[in-house]
């Protein structure tokens, strides 16, 4: 089955303790992004990977990070976690890096930090 | 400044009447536009998309939305709605300033009672 798959679902920390959300998608896709969703403000994109380590800032990047060491992996870290990062989380995927065609999005993460 | 409008936070219709949902865009260049779902616990799922063609674009589910170039409009409708279609639904365009990046509308909220 195709899909995207981040983990973990829920998390709940402490300011300033390093995490890791991990995602995956198993559809061989060239394009792969982190969306952060609020309420009132719809889906925010965080960062954007066009290949293997190939990556650039969304429109909301302090306080994140990614890598992109293959393809079907992109992994999200928060190195500092603060209150304000306090959110739901999307990794999505798709195939083609010209717009065209609909991203498949991960069942997101609902993060915490106190 | 490119942007997405979903002028109602709620729709509520009564289960077999149709439904429609808003969503007006402001883009430089030509709009890729999209709609997504998001139920309960659960990712964005694609709806349906306009790139080119005909203005009426059929989709999942039963749905389909109007292209509307001089309203800069792009209306998701279905001609009779189910209880299951409660969810939250959300357009989005490609942002021509950004690479492969989806703008999306702050969402609204349908309801559909039995």
């Amino acid at each position: 089955e195709a899909q995207v798959t981040q983990n973990p679902r829920y998390l709940i920390t402490v300011t300033g303790k390093k995490l890791t959300v991990t995602c995956s998608q198993n559809m061989n896709h060239e394009y792969m992004s982190w969306y952060r969703q609020d309420p009132g403000l719809g889906l925010r994109q965080i960062y954007y990977s066009m290949n293997v380590e190939v990556t650039d800032k969304g429109d909301v990047p302090e306080g994140y990070k990614v890598s992109r060491k293959e393809k079907r992996n992109f992994p999200l870290i928060l190195e500092s976690p603060s209150p304000n990062q306090t959110s739901l989380y999307f990794c999505a995927s798709s195939l083609s890096t010209q717009g065209d065609t609909e991203a498949f999005f991960g069942q997101g993460t609902r993060l915490t930090v106190v | 400044a490119q942007s997405v409008a979903q002028p109602e936070d709620q729709v509520k219709v009564a289960e077999g009447n149709p439904l429609t949902v808003k969503c007006t865009y402001s883009v430089s260049g030509n709009p890729y536009l999209f709609w997504y779902v998001q139920y309960p616990n659960r990712g964005l799922q694609f709806l349906l998309k306009y790139i080119t063609g005909d203005n009426l674009v059929k989709g999942s589910y039963g749905f389909e939305a109007e292209f509307n170039k001089s309203q800069t409009s792009f209306h998701l409708k279905k001609p009779s709605a189910l209880v299951s279609d409660s969810a939250l639904y959300f357009c989005a365009v490609r942002d021509w300033g950004g690479y492969n990046k989806l703008i999306f509308g702050a969402g609204t909220r349908l309801a559909v009672h039995p």
